[in-house]
């Protein structure tokens, strides 16, 4: 059974940084791209970014909104993905989805919350 | 960016009617067109990837069809299990984009 389980959420200033993980089981974690989604509390889905696998050369897409201040990594070993984000704004208060795949995603996690408050 | 709309933002409708929801995208995206439902509080679930084809273990009364910038999801006979936000996603220029959303609610 693929199980995706995001962990890291919570309360955090503005300006400062937090560190989503994303753990896996029940697939072959290294030939997968794995992406991040939000959702902003009572509003729709926000595509944040993707990395591919190491067969695709393990690159990294990010959305306009977050592109400088979030990176996208991963662990093989660990059947693990990360999101670090810094300089986090007030606007990106949101749900974070860790998701399989890098066009569509066929398997999400539970979500994490996200809060950027001071 | 692609910009994606749907209509309706809310349609109500009674168990056992055909329910259609459309997605028009703002270039051609041929048919990398994904579609997801959520419920309240929980993960969007994939039902459709590539504009028609259902996504394993997906009710059949679900399907997906059009190409270019016009694409419909279309509930053959609802259920009162398909309550929820129905999101269209594009995959063919980065970034990905998602539609606002459609709420069917059962009357």
């Amino acid at each position: 059974e693929v199980q995706v389980v995001e962990s890291g959420g919570g309360l955090v200033q503005p300006g400062r940084s937090l560190r989503l993980s994303c753990t896996t089981s029940g697939f072959t974690f290294g030939d997968y791209a794995m992406s991040w989604v939000r959702q902003a509390p009572g509003k729709g889905l926000e595509w944040v970014g993707v990395m591919r696998s190491k067969a695709y050369g393990g690159t990294t897409e990010y959305a306009a909104s977050v592109k400088g201040r979030f990176t996208i990594s991963r662990d093989d070993s660990k059947t693990t993905a990360y999101l670090q984000m810094n300089i986090l704004k007030t606007e990106d208060t949101a749900v974070y989805y860790c998701l399989r795949g890098r066009e569509y995603f066929d398997y999400w996690g539970q979500g994490t919350l996200v809060t950027v408050s001071s | 960016d692609i910009q994606m709309t749907q209509s309706p933002s809310t349609q109500s409708a009674s168990v056992g009617d055909r329910v259609t929801i459309t997605c028009r995208a703002s270039q051609s995206i041929s048919s990398r067109l994904a579609w997801y439902q959520q419920k309240s509080g929980k993960a969007p679930k994939l039902l459709i990837y590539q504009a028609s084809r259902l996504e394993s273990g997906v009710p059949s009364r679900f399907s997906g069809s059009g190409s270019g910038t016009e694409f419909t999801l279309t509930i053959s006979s609802l259920q009162a299990d398909d309550f929820g936000t129905y999101y269209c996603q594009q995959y063919s220029s980065y970034s990905w984009t998602f539609g606002q959303g459609t709420k069917v609610e059962i009357k």
